[in-house]
């Protein structure tokens, strides 16, 4: 089966950096995503990675690494807006590498 | 502009009762999703379909019920076998293969009284 750990809270300070972490266990890694959901909003994608590496997408980056089964969204230059739950989710071929398996969410706070 | 709808936002049901959820979506997606969230929880996967009249079970399909006539819509019914309906459900879609991009609906949120 598969498996996503990352922190279930962060509270960060508006226009400071904040790195949230994702390790993953599965059997036939094709990608990792990230995707942003406002309370009692839709998610929305962020990022995705495929490849080891660093994706950057404005003030959000995402990393990769497969050997390490390790990755992190990276949010730059905070604003309250980015209050919100991030989550990671793997494609993988033991769900079929068209769906995701979506981890349990990081609920960040920014505060002034 | 192209999107993806739910209805209703908010839907009451008395236990033993059936209930659909609607999903319509207009973006030519061939893949659609639902997807149960409780609180403080990530998305489950219930039912997916990569294309039109098939599909397959999620993570936890028991308890509801799919169609896929029409590529543009994915209703999903909670049946009364479901134990704990009582939840956020989201429905997506999305393109075949690439990165996997999926966009999402509002959401309908289902409470069973």
């Amino acid at each position: 089966g598969q498996s996503l750990e990352q922190p279930s809270e962060v509270t960060a300070v508006e226009g400071a950096i904040v790195q949230i972490n994702c390790t993953y266990q599965t059997s036939g890694f094709y990608g990792l995503s990230w995707y942003q959901q406002h309370d009692g909003g839709a998610p929305t994608f962020l990022s995705y990675n495929g490849l080891d590496g660093l994706e950057e997408t404005g003030r959000f980056s995402s990393f990769l690494s497969r050997s390490d089964s390790y990755g992190y969204l990276l949010l730059q230059e905070l604003q309250m807006k980015d209050s919100a739950s991030y989550f990671c989710a793997v494609r993988d071929r033991e769900k079929g590498a068209n769906n995701l398996f979506f981890g349990t969410g990081t609920r960040l706070t920014v505060i002034p | 502009d192209g999107g993806i709808t739910q209805s209703p936002k908010y839907l009451f049901r008395k236990e033993g009762q059936n209930v659909t959820l609607s999903c319509e979506q207009n973006l030519n997606h061939d893949a659609m999703y639902w997807y149960r969230q409780d609180p403080g929880q990530g998305l489950r996967l219930i039912y997916y379909s990569q294309i039109v009249n098939d599909f397959q079970k999620g993570d936890i399909a028991e308890g509801y019920s799919v169609s896929r006539e029409k590529k543009e819509s994915f209703p999903l019914t909670v049946t009364s076998a479901q134990k704990n309906p009582t939840a956020f459900y989201l429905c997506a879609s999305s393109i075949s293969g690439g990165r996997n991009e999926q966009f999402f609906g509002p959401g309908t949120r289902l409470t069973v009284l």
